[in-house]
């Protein structure tokens, strides 16, 4: 069974500070990966997709990937409350469907 | 542009009824997918439509069947409910398949 794996939190950083959110996955041969934000009782929503190693910035979002280290991250800059969520990884596997890890809930204190 | 729809918000069960929730989508994606939710226990994949006319097992499928009523339609079946069938069911759908999903807002279903 492939897996994803993430750090149940709760993370907890004040407002402003970087919030650095991490995952591993065990599919080798994974080529597609994504983070989804899901607020307390609503949908996740996808935030950020890559696919080559390195890193991707989208605003205050930057998602890193190390295909050699099976590890992606998400660093969020200058946090603020309204990022407080739980943050899904979700990696497409070489079999072709989509795993989730189980989140990481981040707490921004203001 | 709703996105994805899912109806209903909210149903409670007796143990052995049965229900079919249902999905639809605007994007004109070809893929869609139905997960639970449980706590501790992540999104995991319940059965999913690659394309319009196919079907296959996800993760968790004993209890549920499916129908890909038409590109935009996916409705999930619960034949006989089960308490341990009580979760939040979220229904998806995307362009390509395991990219970049969209979810609808989700059904918490509740079986007594």
């Amino acid at each position: 069974q492939k897996e994803v794996e993430q750090n149940s939190g709760p993370l907890s950083v004040p407002e402003g500070a970087i919030a650095s959110l991490n995952c591993t996955y065990s599919d080798r041969g994974s080529q597609s990966f994504f983070w989804y934000r899901q607020y307390s009782g609503k949908s996740p929503e996808l935030i950020m997709s890559i696919y080559s190693n390195g890193d991707k910035e989208d605003g205050r979002f930057t998602a890193q990937l190390n295909k050699a280290s099976q590890y992606v991250s998400l660093l969020i800059r200058d946090s603020q409350p309204s990022d407080s969520a739980t943050y899904l990884c979700a990696v497409k596997s070489s079999q072709g469907n989509l795993i989730f890890g189980k989140g990481t809930k981040l707490s921004v204190k203001p | 542009n709703a996105g994805v729809t899912q109806t209903p918000k909210f149903q409670v069960l007796k143990t052995g009824q049965s229900m079919t929730l249902q999905c639809a989508q605007d994007m004109n994606h070809n893929s869609m997918y139905w997960y639970r939710q449980d706590p501790g226990m992540g999104l995991r994949l319940i059965y999913y439509s690659a394309s319009e006319g196919t079907t296959d097992k996800g993760e968790v499928p004993n209890g549920y069947n499916v129908s890909r009523l038409n590109k935009r339609e996916f409705s999930l079946r619960l034949e006989s409910a089960a308490p341990s069938q009580t979760s939040v069911y979220f229904c998806a759908s995307s362009l390509v398949r395991a990219e970049k999903l969209f979810f609808g807002s989700g059904t918490q279903l509740s079986v007594l």
